[in-house]
């Protein structure tokens, strides 16, 4: 069946620094990808659609700046949250549908848990 | 605009009871409805998912959900529930937008706790 991998599964960074997640779907081709965001104890917010060789679609609401969303390949979609603060500290989870057309159901990554100190 | 509401937010069964969690949505066109589960600090599984074929759609670990029009309802039920089944719930539309492009709107979520 369709995987789709994340990476880091937990990540612990200083004030400041950039922090990039990596969301891989191992055996289809994702020509999009989606992003989410999920607070404690509250439901999977999106955050951008991720499209392979043309630049993301964010949200509104979400800072393009400051989530940075690569798709350079059918395989691989990266966000980067840069300059991270304590308040981006969230579980970020990715995903993907396996035929582009959505009736088919997505396919998440096992989220990323990002605490900023 | 398309919607769900998760009508519980904590449910709580007995092990070997009957599960039902609720879900509601509207939408404007023809949605697609799932189910997903999520246990702690994981991503979302897919239990099953309704696309305009049989009503009454089975999914994995004996859940299963009925598409019902009339009531706008995609309730989730499951005959005898297991301590593994405790997780969170979520229920998800998706629905072609005006724009054009396919949107996923998630339920808040339902909490199942399965007690021995």
């Amino acid at each position: 069946g369709a995987v789709v991998s994340q990476h880091p599964s937990w990540v612990i960074c200083k004030s400041g620094t950039s922090v990039k997640i990596e969301c891989r779907s191992l055996d289809f081709q994702a020509t999009t990808m989606f992003w989410y965001r999920q607070f404690p104890k509250q439901s999977l917010m999106l955050m951008a659609t991720s499209n392979e060789g043309s630049k993301a679609t964010y949200e509104q609401g979400v800072e393009k700046d400051k989530f940075l969303i690569n798709h350079a390949s059918l395989t691989l979609s990266t966000l980067t949250v840069t300059s991270a603060h304590p308040e981006d500290s969230s579980f970020y989870i990715c995903s993907a549908s396996l035929t582009g057309d959505t009736n088919y159901g997505y396919t998440f990554g096992s989220g990323t848990r990002l605490t900023v100190v | 605009a398309q919607s769900v509401t998760q009508l519980d937010s904590h449910v709580s069964v007995s092990e070997g009871t009957p599960v039902l969690l609720r879900c509601n949505y509207s939408s404007s066109y023809s949605p697609s409805l799932f189910w997903y589960v999520q246990h702690p600090n994981k991503g979302l599984q897919l239990l099953l998912k309704y696309t305009s074929a049989a009503t009454l759609v089975k999914g994995i670990n004996g859940f299963e959900a009925e598409f019902k029009k009339s009531e706008t309802s995609f309730h989730l039920t499951k005959p005898s529930a297991h301590m593994s089944d405790a997780a969170e719930y979520f229920c998800v539309v998706s629905d072609r937008m005006d724009t054009g492009r396919r949107a996923l709107t998630f339920g808040s979520g339902t909490r199942l706790q399965v007690q021995p």
